[in-house]
């Protein structure tokens, strides 16, 4: 399966706990895009990677959210210091920027994260 | 910011019918307009997109229209099926501002 991963698919942690998530995108895919979803609303834009360079973070939820893609290939998004209004679902997709194709995001399945 | 808005937020046809959602958006810059199905469980999945060159885009039973003066698109599902049933959701901002998404029941 060639598509979007994500890891792990399922975290409980209590609140206070640090969590972190990783993405693996689509191989030849530049751009890496952070979403969170909570229940009955669409995925809300957190950031988003070209390569290695983030190019917009300032819709991250707080000081306590942050993302890395070091290598300009998989990305991590760590949550510090998790409060229960974190629980959600973390989304990552991942585009193209060249060719027909491009800004068409590809979605993994998503990590849920309960916080407890 | 870019501001999506979807409208409805739940809509139930009879198998066969057509289903029709709109989302209308702010940045009159935006060019790229797509929209998502997702089913429970999984992550979104791109079913149809719309660049702001041209007006309508068909792939067999779904078909998307912009009007770009209006700052609205449309999705159109014909004859519609059961396992159409799912959340849709469009997108503006370059596709990364959502909507709050369609609940569309397809009854058999």
């Amino acid at each position: 399966d060639t598509g979007v991963s994500q890891d792990p698919r399922h975290k409980i942690t209590k609140r206070g706990q640090n969590v972190t998530f990783r993405c693996d995108p689509i191989s030849e895919h530049n751009r890496l895009y952070w979403y969170r979803q909570t229940l009955g609303q669409g995925p809300e834009f957190l950031t988003y990677f070209q390569n290695e360079a983030q190019l917009e973070k300032s819709r991250l939820l707080s000081d306590r959210f942050s993302a890395e893609r070091p290598k300009g290939s998989f990305s991590t998004l760590e949550i510090q210091r998790t409060e229960q209004g974190d629980s959600a679902m973390y989304l990552c997709a991942s585009s193209p920027i060249q060719g027909l194709s491009y800004n068409e995001q590809f979605f993994g399945p998503g990590t849920r994260l309960t916080v407890l | 910011g870019e501001n999506v808005e979807q409208h409805p937020s739940t809509l139930s046809v009879q198998e066969g019918d057509s289903a029709v959602i709109k989302c209308t958006y702010s940045d009159s810059a935006s060019n790229y307009f797509p929209w998502y199905k997702q089913e429970l469980g999984k992550g979104p999945q791109l079913i149809i997109d719309i660049r702001s060159n041209v007006g309508e885009k068909k792939d067999q039973r779904i078909a998307v229209t912009l009007n770009k003066t209006a700052k609205h698109f449309s999705l159109h599902i014909t004859e519609t099926q059961p396992e159409d049933s799912a959340v849709y959701f469009c997108a503006g901002g370059e596709g990364m501002r959502f909507g709050a998404g369609t609940r569309l029941t397809v009854k058999p």
